[in-house]
């Protein structure tokens, strides 16, 4: 089973800021954090990954605790594009890509 | 933007008969995936494949099942004698790398089993 626990849903108004939480708080050392999306029906898509730090790219911005046991990634100003299930999954760095997807969260941006 | 492709879009068959979904990944990759949703379900891993072996397998993925790249562009996966279950969105994936980078995924292909 999937080791994050993610809020089933979450609602978000358009060109505010999305927060997504992710609990990870069996995470060990060398496990990374990512965030992977699904719009609609559509292919996971890839959004951002890190390990302790916090990151930054196009798409979003994650946020992670100190102790690593929990995590946020951020929209800076959503759109109705995003609305999507946010998945987040912990993943060893060297490993074979066996992503274990949960049941992620249910993201509604609304106008 | 490079891109996994996949065909069929969508395939319906008979319940027994053998289906060959096909897939091509990104061109300098070189770790091929297929992962498969059941309607309103999670996204599931079944195989990965990396030097024209595969690298690991899920429960799923039973003697019914089999991956190959033919060629230097394809990846297929075959099964060999569909069931109702395996009626499902069935994505490609495919990574540059064993390690750090993203998963690339494909649009998927929806199995219907008849």
């Amino acid at each position: 089973d999937a080791k994050t626990t993610q809020p089933t849903s979450m609602d978000c108004a358009e060109g505010r800021a999305a927060n997504l939480p992710c609990n990870h708080s069996t995470i060990s050392g060398n496990e990374y954090v990512y965030w992977y999306r699904q719009i609609h029906s559509q292919g996971p898509q890839y959004i951002i990954h890190g390990l302790k730090n916090n990151e930054t790219n196009e798409m979003a911005s994650l946020i992670i605790t100190e102790d690593r046991k929990s995590s946020t990634l951020i929209l800076p100003h959503a759109t109705l594009r995003d609305t999507a299930v946010y998945y987040c999954i912990v993943r060893v760095g060297i490993s074979q890509g066996n992503l274990i997807f949960g049941k992620g969260t249910k993201l509604s941006v609304k106008p | 933007e490079p891109e996994v492709t996949q065909t069929p879009s969508h395939q319906v068959t008979q319940m027994g008969q053998e289906v060959i979904l096909r897939c091509v990944p990104i061109s300098n990759h070189l770790y091929f995936y297929w992962y498969r949703q059941i309607l309103g379900q999670k996204v599931e891993f079944l195989v990965s494949f990396y030097n024209n072996e595969i690298s690991e397998k899920s429960e799923i993925f039973d003697d019914q099942f089999s991956v190959e790249r033919p060629d230097g562009s394809n990846f297929t996966l075959k099964i060999r004698s569909t069931k109702l279950e395996d009626s499902a969105m069935y994505f490609c994936a495919s990574s540059e790398d064993r390690g750090f980078g993203e998963l690339f995924f494909g649009e998927g292909s929806r199995l219907t089993v008849l």
